[in-house]
């Protein structure tokens, strides 16, 4: 079983369109999470990082649940813009590494 | 600007070659890490560093050599004994706390 699991898409949607994207991760000890963006071609930049509480940053808004160990990202009112790949991200306990998933590419469409 | 620079964006060499990729940061972080992808995948961590002087093997370390000798810098040399070295290579670099991490515009490597 890989540590971090995303369904890898592609997801396309037209714009305006709400996108949900899931992630599970199988490292009990993963401390710190987060939502990554990659464009084509392009380094991975952090979008958001994701709190117990759940937490929204104007249309993204992220949820965890440790128990299920499950990580979620929605993306509201999509715009073309947000055509990218999304990556899951999780550290690994008290290391100060991270493990990515393989990511969920997104095509918003006109 | 702070930020993380690396060194060349695309880089060609022979099979069999040795060649070092640049990976430099001004944004005074402790850690510092590399990673490769290859297409349709996440990313691999090839070694990693804390602190100056001081790096680990990642998951795939095998044919691959670092130094951090300057807390700037943390170069990464890809042996001719990786065996499929072509790939996208990302640098990045964190803050002790959190662990955020920030990457650099990575190289491309290909091996011809």
């Amino acid at each position: 079983r890989k540590e971090v699991e995303q369904d890898p898409g592609p997801f396309n949607v037209p714009e305006g369109a709400t996108v949900a994207f899931n992630c599970t991760y199988s490292n009990s000890a993963s401390q710190s999470f987060f939502w990554y963006r990659q464009d084509c071609r392009k380094e991975p930049k952090l979008l958001m990082s994701v709190y117990s509480s759940g937490n929204e940053d104007g249309r993204f808004t992220a949820q965890l649940n440790r128990a299920s160990q499950y990580i979620s990202l929605l993306i509201r009112d999509s715009k073309l813009s947000d055509s990218a790949t999304y990556l899951c991200v999780v550290n690994r306990g008290s290391a100060r590494q991270l493990t990515f998933g393989s990511g969920t590419q997104l095509t918003v469409l006109p | 600007d702070g930020g993380i620079t690396q060194s060349p964006k695309y880089l060609f060499r022979k099979e069999g070659q040795n060649v070092t990729l640049s990976c430099e940061q001004n944004l005074n972080h402790d850690a510092m890490y590399w990673y490769r992808q290859d297409p349709g995948q996440g990313l691999r961590l090839i070694y990693y560093s804390q602190i100056v002087n001081d790096f680990q093997k990642g998951d795939i370390a095998e044919g691959y050599s670092v130094s951090r000798e300057k807390k700037e810098s943390f170069p990464l040399t890809v042996t001719s004994a990786q065996k499929n070295p072509t790939a996208f290579y990302l640098c990045a670099s964190t803050e002790r706390s959190p662990d955020t991490q920030y990457f650099g515009p990575g190289t491309r490597l290909t091996v011809l």
